[in-house]
């Protein structure tokens, strides 16, 4: 079974700063990958995702996430954090093949300070 | 442009009560995914459907049920409701699920308390 760690809990970051979220998986074969981020009240929305080809994706809001298969990561980046990136941001992997089931990891709280 | 709609957006119960959660996808899309997210705690698949027909079964207790109707909105059965049982479950729907690259739409979650 696929399973996603995300080893930090919560993050602080100065705004301006750059910003790296971690996220390792686990998955028998080349996953599907994504990054979501969820606003106090609010649903999850997709930040980026990768299926295959170029292990660099690029997202919304300026994010990036970078496919490692030799460290079984996909770690999110950001050069210039906003106040309003705060939020929590969860790793998720998918089954290749179809289906759309997702597992998340247990997410990061990210707080960005003025 | 249409979202994901979850009805109700709170909802509060007595433990052995029963509740209903309602999910209306976005128009045209046939497939609805069930998730339950504890307090702290990172979404956990519950179901999923594709074309009125389970597709898919995560840990979904069996005092749950679940289906999706002919309009495609799914309803979410919760019997025997226990303490444990509050968290915000969300719903997402997509065009389609065969591929396993269809873009996941997540409503905004309908919060549960157990009393």
């Amino acid at each position: 079974a696929q399973s996603v760690t995300q080893p930090d809990i919560h993050i602080t970051v100065s705004e301006g700063a750059s910003l790296e979220l971690r996220c390792n998986y686990s998955y028998g074969a080349t996953p599907y990958l994504f990054w979501y981020v969820q606003s106090p009240g609010q649903g999850l929305q997709l930040l980026l995702k990768y299926f295959s080809g170029d292990t660099l994706v690029q997202g919304i809001k300026g994010f990036e996430a970078e496919f490692k298969r030799s460290q079984s990561s996909f770690n999110l980046r950001k050069p210039s954090v906003h106040w309003s990136d705060a939020a929590e941001y969860f790793c998720a992997v998918g089954m290749t093949g179809g289906g759309n089931k997702l597992t998340f990891g247990t997410g990061t709280q990210l707080k960005v300070e003025l | 442009a249409a979202g994901v709609i979850q009805s109700p957006r709170h909802l509060i119960k007595e433990k052995r009560e029963t509740a209903t959660l309602k999910c209306y996808p976005i128009p045209r899309h046939d497939t609805v995914y069930w998730y339950q997210q504890g307090p702290g705690q990172d979404p956990q698949f519950l179901i999923s459907f594709y074309e009125k027909m389970q597709s898919d079964k995560g840990s979904i207790p069996d005092r749950f049920s679940a289906q999706q109707f002919s309009d495609y909105h799914s309803e979410l059965n919760m019997s025997s409701l226990e303490l444990g049982d509050s968290a915000l479950y969300f719903c997402a729907s997509s065009l389609g699920a065969g591929t396993g690259r269809e873009k996941l739409f997540f409503g905004s979650g309908t919060q549960l308390s157990v009393l």
